[in-house]
């Protein structure tokens, strides 16, 4: 069973307007989320994190938000560009430990002129 | 300074045979991960080393499958026999003490026909 799921394969967005990613997990168990952005033929690189302590983090264009009670975590994108057409990826794991993360199945982002 | 080096890119071979793939970390990480992408199950970990020793393999789909890390600048993964399932993004990640930051390698694409 997935114990993270990203339930929409793609998402497509114009220029300018806010990207919502979205992101569900089952475990309770965990305490730290992790968004990763992955370019076609390139590995997946980091984007942005957040610990079960904070409910938000922020980073330029990029912010997390953590429901812990919905177990359901997003990621915003404002504004969007077109260079942010990628594959966004979510994972999670227990007490920091990014030796065991879990990672979802994908959205495919799309951000058109 | 490198990234973490992955080869080869693409691999194309017929059921049944060996696959190896192979990893160069980034110097200095002493954890190195295996993982799969594929559409149906997202970013899978297969197995990963900690100072060069498995430490968890559970993901491993199955005995065709195994990995080494003879020393700290290189690890296989191999496949043998290949069957047409084994096809997918075979990805190398690598990290200096968890809590911190997992870089990945660009991937090795498998394709068994």
């Amino acid at each position: 069973d997935q114990q993270v799921k990203q339930n929409s394969p793609s998402l497509s967005v114009q220029e300018g307007r806010i990207s919502i990613l979205n992101c569900d997990y089952t475990n309770s168990m965990f305490d730290y989320f992790l968004w990763y952005k992955k370019y076609p033929a390139e590995g997946p690189t980091f984007l942005i994190s957040i610990s079960s302590i904070k409910d938000k983090n922020e980073d330029g264009r990029f912010t997390v938000f953590l429901n812990k009670s919905a177990k359901h975590l997003s990621l915003h994108i404002v504004p969007s560009q077109p260079g942010d057409s990628a594959v966004y990826f979510c994972a999670a794991s227990v007490r920091y430990n990014t030796d065991k993360l879990i990672f979802g199945t994908g959205t495919r982002l799309q951000v058109f002129p | 300074d490198a990234g973490v080096i992955q080869s080869p890119r693409h691999e194309v071979t017929e059921m049944g045979q060996e696959v190896t793939l192979r990893c160069k970390p980034i110097s200095g990480h002493n954890s190195l991960f295996w993982y799969r992408q594929t559409m149906m199950r997202g970013l899978e970990l297969l197995i990963y080393f900690n100072n060069n020793v498995p430490i968890d393999d559970s993901g491993m789909p199955e005995d065709r499958f195994s990995a080494k890390m003879p020393n700290a600048s290189f690890s296989t993964l191999k496949i043998q026999p290949s069957e047409p399932r084994d096809s997918a993004v075979y990805f190398c990640a690598s990290i200096q003490g968890a809590g911190n930051t997992i870089y990945f390698g660009e991937g090795s694409w498998l394709t068994v026909v």
